[in-house]
């Protein structure tokens, strides 16, 4: 399996536009993550699903951002409009099923820089 | 006070060195994790404990749930070795809450 996929590597936009990250999870695994890691406030959860449906969204910052996950193979998280405090690696993890202690696997994280 | 704390912050020490890294926590948990992130950025999965002691390769972990704490060593530590080493703990209210550590930074000099 090539682990989680996430595109694209790097992405450099102007406040205002608009921004969409892609994440493909593991094949098999019913739960996947978006991780906001800045310098100041390290690795933040974001949003989490479990069978494609939206568990806990408590972490996502604020209305400009949003996630969805339309089927078990892929989900994006979007921001609109961008703002350079949103500047940040945007990680994806997946694991399978929801019992206690699962491991997540991680995917190479997307740099976001807002200008 | 953090609810997952690291120490040390930083370590650079000499290749061959026996390496140990401390993570304490102060909530009930299910599970522990270490992950390593290198300068590039990407994060890679170490080891999940919820007891005991685990092995791969060079890395040996340990957790003691009655004390929460656990440490990651790392033997014969060679340049490569070089990364930010996070702990983070499920807490056990939470089945997907991940609580993270500060992070941290191991340098190997050759």
């Amino acid at each position: 399996d090539a682990g989680v996929i996430q595109s694209p590597r790097h992405e450099v936009t102007e406040m205002g536009q608009e921004v969409t990250l892609r994440c493909k999870p593991i094949s098999g695994h019913n739960s996947l993550f978006w991780y906001r890691q800045t310098m100041m406030r390290g690795l933040e959860l974001l949003i989490y699903f479990n069978n494609n449906v939206p568990i806990d969204d408590s972490g996502m910052p604020e209305d400009r951002f949003s996630a969805k996950m339309p089927n078990a193979s892929f989900s994006t998280l979007k921001i609109q409009p961008s703002e350079p405090r949103d500047s940040a690696v945007y990680f994806c993890a997946s694991t399978l099923g929801t019992g206690l202690g699962n491991e997540q696997f991680f995917g190479p994280g997307t740099r976001l820089t807002v200008l | 006070k953090n609810e997952v704390e690291q120490s040390p912050q930083n370590l650079t020490a000499q290749e061959g060195e026996f390496i140990t890294i401390n993570c304490s926590y102060s909530v009930g948990i299910s599970a522990l994790h270490w992950l390593q992130q290198h300068p590039g950025g990407g994060i890679v999965s170490l080891f999940m404990l919820s007891s005991g002691k685990k092995k791969h390769g060079r890395l040996i972990a340990t957790i003691n749930i009655q004390e929460k704490h656990s440490s990651l060593h790392i033997t014969a530590s060679h340049p490569r070795d070089s990364a930010v080493y996070i702990c983070a703990v499920r807490d056990m209210d939470s089945n997907y809450q991940l609580i993270w550590g500060a992070g941290t930074k191991l340098i190997i000099k050759p």
